[in-house]
């Protein structure tokens, strides 16, 4: 089944060790998307890429980078973790610009600041 | 800006009950909405969508949406709650207006409890 799929589930980092989450998809979409869920709460878009054209969010501390090699991989890198960025991070894609097309989520990584 | 406002941020209902779940909307643009369930520890998955097609919008596992343009709502609803319903659920619109990728904008969310 074409699908969106993060690696790991579940990671452990250490207060400002550099971490990086991995997303991947089968779905050939032109839009990546990165959400951060704290506990509790609403996902809130860091940054999307349409194809290569990367777009932050307003909002999005420096701490958060991302790269896109190729359409199939997008990466979140956390470059110094700290205690309040553990969070669930979900990787979505959609197929094109515009609005009436939905986003399909993978399952999201929980990462654990200690 | 869009937004969306969900009103009750828990629910309990009794299995076998009625299931409604509020959403309001606020756009400067014709919505597309959409409504996403998510189970502990895992993604988000699609309910359904509105995307000016219909108004009323059946979408997975029984649940379906009517869109109301009169009064800003979107409101989920279930006639039969099952216990496998409970989870947290997100109404959500397009931020199409001001993107030009569509990106989400989510509610704060609705925790459906089941009930035996």
């Amino acid at each position: 089944d074409a699908m969106v799929i993060q690696n790991p589930r579940y990671q452990v980092t250490q207060f400002g060790k550099p971490v990086t989450l991995s997303c991947s998809q089968t779905l050939n979409h032109n839009v990546m998307y990165w959400y951060q869920q704290k506990s509790s709460q609403a996902p809130k878009l860091l940054f999307h890429y349409y194809d290569k054209d990367f777009n932050n969010e307003a909002d999005t501390p420096d701490n958060f980078q991302s790269r896109r090699p190729n359409t199939s991989f997008c990466f979140l890198d956390i470059r110094s973790p700290g205690l309040g960025d553990a969070a669930m991070y979900l990787c979505a894609t959609s197929v094109q610009q515009g609005g009436n097309t939905e986003a399909f989520f993978g399952q999201g990584t929980r990462l654990t600041v200690v | 800006a869009q937004s969306v406002t969900q009103l009750g941020s828990h629910v309990s209902v009794s299995e076998g009950a009625l299931v409604l779940l509020r959403c309001n909307y606020s756009s400067s643009v014709p919505p597309y909405l959409f409504w996403y369930v998510q189970y502990p520890n895992q993604g988000l998955q699609l309910l359904l969508k509105y995307t000016s097609a219909a108004t009323l919008v059946k979408g997975i596992n029984g649940f379906e949406a009517e869109f109301k343009k009169s009064e800003t709502s979107f409101h989920l609803t279930k006639p039969s709650a099952h216990m496998s319903d409970a989870a947290e659920y997100f109404c959500a619109v397009s931020d199409y207006g001001s993107s030009n990728t569509g990106k989400l904008i989510f509610g704060q969310g609705t925790t459906l409890q089941v009930k035996p």
